[in-house]
């Protein structure tokens, strides 16, 4: 099966900061791949799929790229309420495997 | 407005079966690849199972595969998730989410603890 690897675990950042995850898969997935955001104590929200595809409703700073291998969510000014873990996932073949995570934190 | 409800969780003991609901609105439920995700307590996000549209196809992870089994009632509009032979290591809050790849819509979740 191909692993996702998120990185970093996790990082600290200012308000308005540009703030960049990498999402790695084991090997080439194309462009099936997916970005969700989970609040504290909160369900994971979809942000992004096929890698770039901005979810209807989500903030247009948040933004995706990539394809094959690697990956990135960008998120251009964090705010307040970007606090969160972020999680990629592949899609287009099971398994559908999700990365582990990455905690956003305001700095 | 697109809703899902899960529910069925609860305190089993090891090796003990359970069996999840999760109930679909706002939505042709029939169009849909359905899966059921869940996430340990203070953990990620796994992956569990999808069915297709006419429950032809189904998926398993490798941690469940012969322990779980998914099912779907078009005409309840009703996704299941049976659970056998359950573990310690299968306590966590288990959501229902819509798509087979991608999930736009999830549930709020119910959870199922593993403990004797």
């Amino acid at each position: 099966d191909i692993q996702m690897t998120q990185s970093p675990s996790s990082l600290s950042a200012s308000i308005g900061d540009r703030v960049t995850i990498t999402c790695r898969a084991s090997q080439g997935i194309s462009n099936y791949l997916a970005w969700y955001q989970q609040k504290p104590g909160k369900v994971p929200k979809l942000l992004i799929y096929s890698a770039s595809t901005l979810q209807s409703g989500v903030p247009f700073r948040f933004s995706g790229s990539g394809s094959g291998t690697d990956f990135t969510l960008t998120i251009s000014g964090l705010q307040p309420e970007d606090v969160a873990t972020y999680y990629c996932q592949k899609h287009g073949s099971a398994p559908p495997t999700f990365g582990p995570g990455t905690k956003v934190d305001i700095k | 407005e697109v809703q899902l409800v899960e529910s069925g969780g609860g305190l089993v003991q090891p090796g003990g079966s359970l069996s999840l609901s999760c109930e679909a609105s706002g939505f042709t439920f029939s169009n849909f690849w359905m899966s059921w995700v869940r996430q340990a307590p203070g953990k990620g996000l796994e992956w569990v199972a999808n069915i297709k549209q006419d429950g032809s196809d189904k998926f398993y992870a490798d941690s469940v595969r012969g322990r779980f089994s998914i099912s779907r009632d078009n005409a309840k509009n009703s996704l299941y998730l049976q659970m056998n032979s359950l573990r310690a290591e299968d306590t966590a809050i288990y959501y229902c989410a819509r798509g087979s790849g991608w999930h736009d819509y999830w549930g709020q979740g119910t959870l199922v603890t593993v403990s004797s």
